[in-house]
């Protein structure tokens, strides 16, 4: 079975620009949650997805945003960039129905902003 | 507000010796409670979990760990290290109700010398 995949891996930005992450998750599985890695903060939740619809959010500013589709992929964008945003961003998955499992990590995007 | 606490930032162990990797919780109902690994520039790979049942909980590696209650801690523990897990290893929990969103300690590096 195929892992969480997340793309790109490595992404070089500007300060204001945007950018947009990819996660796939495992398949059959509908829940998909976001972190932001980062040496100062660790990893802080950003929002999950469940069934294309936001279930919980962390407290970050309005430039983060995401949205997942019919197939349970997600996105997470971030609009103008701020050289703190550097960061690698985790994507993770968990399967339907079953509150004890685990949630499966992808390897992550790492986001340099110059 | 929910929290995890890792209160040792690095952990030194001489190869062949047992470990220890300390883990504090404070999370709301009865507690869902993780433990991953991170190499380098990769992911978070799943270790262990307790959601109930026995306070000793067996994971991959020949990791474990024990659930406390009255202590509200959640330890890892391996009988005789591996210089191969010389690894960033976190703990996460989240209350039964909040199925997507794990709280992440701050992280401990695990160091095992030969």
């Amino acid at each position: 079975k195929a892992g969480v995949t997340q793309t790109p891996r490595y992404l070089i930005k500007t300060r204001g620009q945007q950018v947009t992450l990819s996660c796939s998750p495992i398949s059959g599985h509908r829940s998909v949650s976001w972190y932001q890695q980062t040496p100062g903060q660790g990893l802080q939740f950003l929002f999950e997805y469940f069934s294309e619809t936001q279930r919980n959010k962390g407290n970050f500013p309005g430039r983060f945003s995401g949205r997942q589709f019919s197939n349970s992929r997600s996105e997470m964008n971030v609009s103008t960039l701020e050289l703190g945003d550097s960061a690698l961003y985790l994507c993770a998955s968990s399967p339907p129905g079953i509150r004890e499992t685990e949630a499966f990590f992808g390897q992550g995007t790492r986001l340099t902003v110059v | 507000a929910q929290s995890v606490a890792q209160p040792e930032d690095q952990v030194n162990v001489a190869e062949g010796n047992p470990l220890t990797v300390k883990c504090t919780y404070s999370v709301s109902g009865n507690p869902y409670l993780f433990w991953y690994v991170q190499y380098p520039n990769r992911g978070l790979q799943f270790l262990l979990k307790y959601i109930t049942g026995d306070n000793l909980v067996k994971g991959s590696y020949g990791f474990e760990a024990e659930f406390n209650k009255s202590q509200t801690s959640f330890h890892l523990k391996k009988p005789s290290a591996l210089v191969s897990d010389s690894a960033l290893y976190f703990c996460a929990g989240r209350g039964s109700s909040n199925t997507g969103k794990l709280i992440f300690g701050q992280g401990t590096t695990l160091q095992v010398k030969p």
